[in-house]
């Protein structure tokens, strides 16, 4: 099993649609919880922080369950430029400075 | 100010040809970190450096693979005998992380990262 598990998609949507993503980690101890984007032969970028009581940026709102080991990201009124691969990472050891990465969502945002 | 920068972009090496991969922090950052991107998957740890000290080396795939920081600024990532299944995107992280940090970690900025090709 990964440490780190997403539905790789694609996720096809028209503009103006809601759409959500869910991530779930192995490590009950892990402590710091991140969406990064990554365009495609880009680098990954941060999108946002994902907190304990849930977190809204804009059109995008994370939520982080503990009990369920569960992170989410919603996208709201989805844009063209939304388009590309959603990374779910996580700080799983918290001793450790490395994030594990999971392996994306890619999402088409189609006119 | 300027980001993260790596080079070469792109790399070509035969197979068993060495090649050294090299990343500029952003200045001040005392975290820095290399991750290995294979097609299709997020980006898989490799080794972490606070300063000049290697801290965490324990992603790194074989004793083919070596880097160093040996000034806590500018950081090499040398492969040795290069094997086709090291072809993939290897990409360059730093991160502020203040000292006094406990547990979890800061946000990590990425470089554009280094395409290697090994035939």
């Amino acid at each position: 099993r990964k440490e780190v598990e997403q539905d790789p998609g694609p996720f096809n949507v028209p503009e103006g649609a809601t759409v959500a993503f869910n991530c779930t980690y192995s490590n009950s101890a892990s402590q710091s919880f991140f969406w990064y984007r990554q365009d495609c032969r880009k680098e990954p970028k941060l999108l946002m922080s994902v907190y304990s009581s849930g977190n809204e940026d804009g059109r995008f709102t994370a939520q982080l369950n503990r009990a369920s080991q569960y992170i989410s990201l919603l996208i709201r009124d989805s844009k063209l430029s939304d388009s590309a691969t959603y990374l779910c990472v996580v700080n799983i050891h918290p001793g450790r400075r490395a994030l594990t990465f999971g392996s994306g969502t890619r999402l088409q945002v189609q006119p | 100010g300027a980001g993260v920068s790596q080079s070469p972009r792109y790399k070509v090496a035969k197979r068993g040809q060495d090649v050294a991969l090299r990343c500029d922090p952003i200045s001040g950052h005392v975290s820095l970190f290399w991750y290995q991107q294979a097609l299709g998957q997020g980006p898989e740890f490799l080794t972490y450096f606070q300063n000049e000290a290697q801290l965490d080396k324990s992603g790194l795939p074989s004793d083919r693979f070596f880097a160093e920081r040996p000034e806590g600024s500018v950081s090499t990532l040398k492969i040795q005998r290069t094997q086709q299944e090291d072809s993939a995107v290897y990409l360059c992280a730093s991160s502020f992380q203040p000292p006094v940090l406990a547990g979890g970690t800061d946000t990590q900025y990425f470089g554009p990262g280094t395409r290697l090709t090994v035939l």
